[in-house]
């Protein structure tokens, strides 16, 4: 089974950078690709990257994404950290039979 | 303007049946495919399954094949996911998207999704 790892939880300032991981347990990451999404409390998911470092209309440009093919990970970036960026974030890719594959989801909080 | 607008909340026995519905707007609903995840209280999203309108091509989860149907009825832009017997493991918030967004993928990823419709299962 093709299983993607997030930690559960990172916290970071206000207008500082935090780095969200996710990392393939088996064949290669880069293979497929990853998109990411935002959950806020009480309200639905929204898309802020796919196909690895693509972002949305919308999506402020304070959000990166890219893949590191030495540690088999994609890595989701925030930068100038708000504390509406406080979500949710989950990684998906797909498997060896194209089924998306979520992370388990990382928590952010901005304080 | 795009929007997906959920049935309502449901509140069902266990055994029961229930059809969710995902009203699509602002878009030729035939030509995008259309994804629905489930979110069980507290936990992380999972993917259920795709269907694309124009020729209902569907696609299942792994976790999900033959246990939900979806479908959808071209006449009224509307996704539909539906249970023949409920469970009580099916209490989850449960979310539509389209699936609008590509540049070098094969298959496009959401750029728009439903507000979610909680699920309750309860005896």
């Amino acid at each position: 089974n093709f299983i993607l790892t997030q930690p559960h939880s990172v916290s970071e300032s206000p207008g500082k950078t935090v780095t969200i991981s996710c990392t393939g347990n088996s064949g290669s990451i880069a293979s497929n690709f990853v998109q990411w999404y935002q959950q806020r409390p009480g309200s639905a998911p929204t898309t802020v990257i796919y196909e690895d470092n693509q972002r949305p209309s919308g999506v402020p440009d304070r959000f990166s994404g890219s893949i590191d093919r030495s540690s088999n990970s994609a890595s989701l970036t925030i930068s100038g950290l708000k504390t509406e960026d406080e979500a949710d974030y989950y990684c998906q890719s797909y498997d060896s039979s194209n089924s998306w594959v979520f992370g388990g989801g990382t928590k952010l909080t901005v304080l | 303007e795009v929007q997906l607008v959920q049935s309502g909340a449901e509140v069902k026995k266990p055994g029961e049946s229930l059809k969710i519905s995902c009203k699509c707007s602002g878009y030729r609903f035939a030509t995008y495919w259309i994804a629905w995840v489930r979110q069980m209280p507290g936990k992380g999203l999972e993917w259920m399954g795709i269907i694309y309108p124009g020729d209902s091509d569907t696609a299942y989860g792994p976790s999900f094949e033959g246990q939900v149907t979806i479908s959808t009825d071209k006449s009224t832009s509307t996704a539909y996911l539906q249970w023949s017997s409920l469970k009580a493991s099916d209490t989850a918030m449960y979310y539509c998207a389209r699936l609008g967004m590509a540049v070098a993928a094969t298959f496009p990823s959401p750029d728009f999704w439903g507000q979610g419709t909680l699920v309750t299962v309860s005896s």
